[in-house]
């Protein structure tokens, strides 16, 4: 069975500043997708960032990236030069051989001017 | 514009009531899903379905059903069989159902029941 722990329940970042959301997963299969999601308040799950467990590199997309740490299962996100609006729930998410996605609880970062 | 939409935004239903939540995309993806958001919670899956007219129970299938006659459509019935319907769902569809095929959400139908 796949798990994924967020730790971090609510996180603060200063505007402009860089923030990193813990996330650790779980699983006994060797091939699986790592995934990053933003929910803002108005609830839709937006998809911001993936990583394959193949995968040579860190995963980049603009202010994001995933510091992926496969023997310590850790794919920790990283937002640099935080805004404003990035205050919303992120969720860590995996997809491996039962094709849906495992969500963590979620971390609620505010981002404070 | 290529999306998944959902309908109604919110919706209200009386005890002992079956209610039915679209969920209709454009993206020509093959694979649908539904999850339910409990407050403070992540997601946990209903159902999902890979093609036309195939669909498998999730972890919280009890209560609810689905069907799935076209690509595009993929909607949820909450039936009165579900002890506690109320929360917020919400259906993604991705193109296949591989490993690093990315799931795009809709944006959701919070579900309150009176």
């Amino acid at each position: 069975a796949q798990k994924i722990t967020q730790t971090q329940p609510g996180m603060f970042v200063q505007e402009k500043e860089a923030v990193t959301l813990d996330c650790t997963y779980d699983t006994s299969d060797p091939s699986y997708g790592l995934f990053w999601y933003k929910q803002p308040s108005s609830g839709e799950m937006i998809f911001l960032i993936y990583q394959g467990s193949y995968d040579q590199q860190n995963a980049t997309e603009g202010r994001y990236s995933l510091n992926f740490q496969k023997a310590r299962k850790s794919a920790n996100l990283v937002i640099s030069a935080s805004q404003l609006g990035d205050s919303a729930m992120y969720f860590c998410a995996m997809r491996g051989p039962e094709r849906a996605l495992t969500f963590g609880s979620g971390t609620r970062l505010q981002v404070q001017p | 514009d290529g999306g998944i939409t959902q309908s109604p935004k919110y919706l209200f239903r009386k005890e002992g009531q079956n209610v039915t939540l679209s969920c209709e995309q454009n993206l020509n993806h093959d694979a649908m899903y539904w999850y339910r958001q409990d407050p403070g919670q992540g997601l946990r899956l209903i159902y999902y379905s890979q093609i036309v007219n195939d669909f498998q129970k999730g972890d919280i299938a009890e209560g609810y059903s689905v069907s799935r006659e076209k690509k595009e459509s993929f909607p949820l019935t909450v039936t009165s069989a579900q002890k506690n319907p109320t929360a917020f769902y919400l259906c993604a569809s991705s193109k296949g159902g591989g490993r690093t095929d990315t799931q795009y959400f809709g944006p959701g139908t919070r579900l309150t029941v009176l």
